[in-house]
């Protein structure tokens, strides 16, 4: 069974600092990761997606993936009370027939005015 | 920016009941999805569909759940018999990729 873990939370920041969520993942053949961004009542939305191991950067957002210890994390700098949502970690397939996302049971994120 | 969309945004219903959950997915993607989150719970994979077939279903996808592709456009889920233990937020999900999905705004079902 796979299984993606994740702090639950709350992780709570003050406004303008570092956000830092991780996520680890126990299927080591895993080609694809991905971050959603989940608002209470509504549908995730995709924040970042991330293939190769290393660091990957969208404006205030930082993937950093290491499949070796089966690890990714997501940093968000300059956090704003706006991203204030539940961070939900995906796990996608092996590159082959399995497209499935499985996700992890997300981190609810506090940004503090 | 082309997004998906779902239909009804909630739906209830009596146990027993057949309903059908509509989805339009972004045009140009080929790969579709079902998913749902029980309140509180993860987002559980329910089915993916391409080439006009299901590709992979996960356990939940018993005999009770179906999905369809009835025109060019529309992507349908649905549950012959529900039951109580299926209210949950219904996601449908495109992707022109088999990588990244896009999700719509689900529908929430209530089964009384």
């Amino acid at each position: 069974q796979k299984e993606v873990e994740q702090n639950s939370g709350p992780l709570s920041v003050p406004e303008g600092a570092i956000a830092s969520l991780n996520c680890t993942y126990s299927d080591r053949v895993s080609q694809s990761f991905f971050w959603y961004r989940q608002y209470s009542g509504k549908s995730p939305e995709l924040i970042m997606s991330i293939y190769s191991n290393g660091d990957k950067e969208d404006g205030r957002f930082t993937a950093q993936l290491n499949k070796a210890s089966q690890y990714v994390s997501l940093l968000i700098r300059d956090s704003q009370p706006s991203d204030s949502a539940t961070y939900l970690c995906a796990v996608g397939g092996d590159g082959g027939a399995t497209n499935k996302l499985i996700f992890g049971t997300g981190t609810l994120l506090a940004v503090q005015p | 920016e082309p997004e998906v969309t779902q239909t009804p945004s909630h739906q209830v219903t009596q146990m027993g009941q057949e309903v059908i959950l509509r989805c339009v997915p972004i045009s140009n993607h080929l790969y579709f999805y079902w998913y749902r989150q029980i309140l509180g719970q993860k987002v559980e994979f329910l089915v993916s569909f391409y080439n006009n077939e299901i590709s992979e279903k996960s356990e939940i996808f018993d005999d009770q759940f179906s999905v369809e592709r009835p025109d060019g456009s529309n992507f349908t889920l649905k549950i012959r018999s529900t039951k109580l233990e299926d209210s949950a937020m219904y996601f449908c999900a495109s992707g022109q990729g088999s990588e990244t999905q896009y999700f719509g705004p689900g529908t929430r079902l209530l089964v009384l």
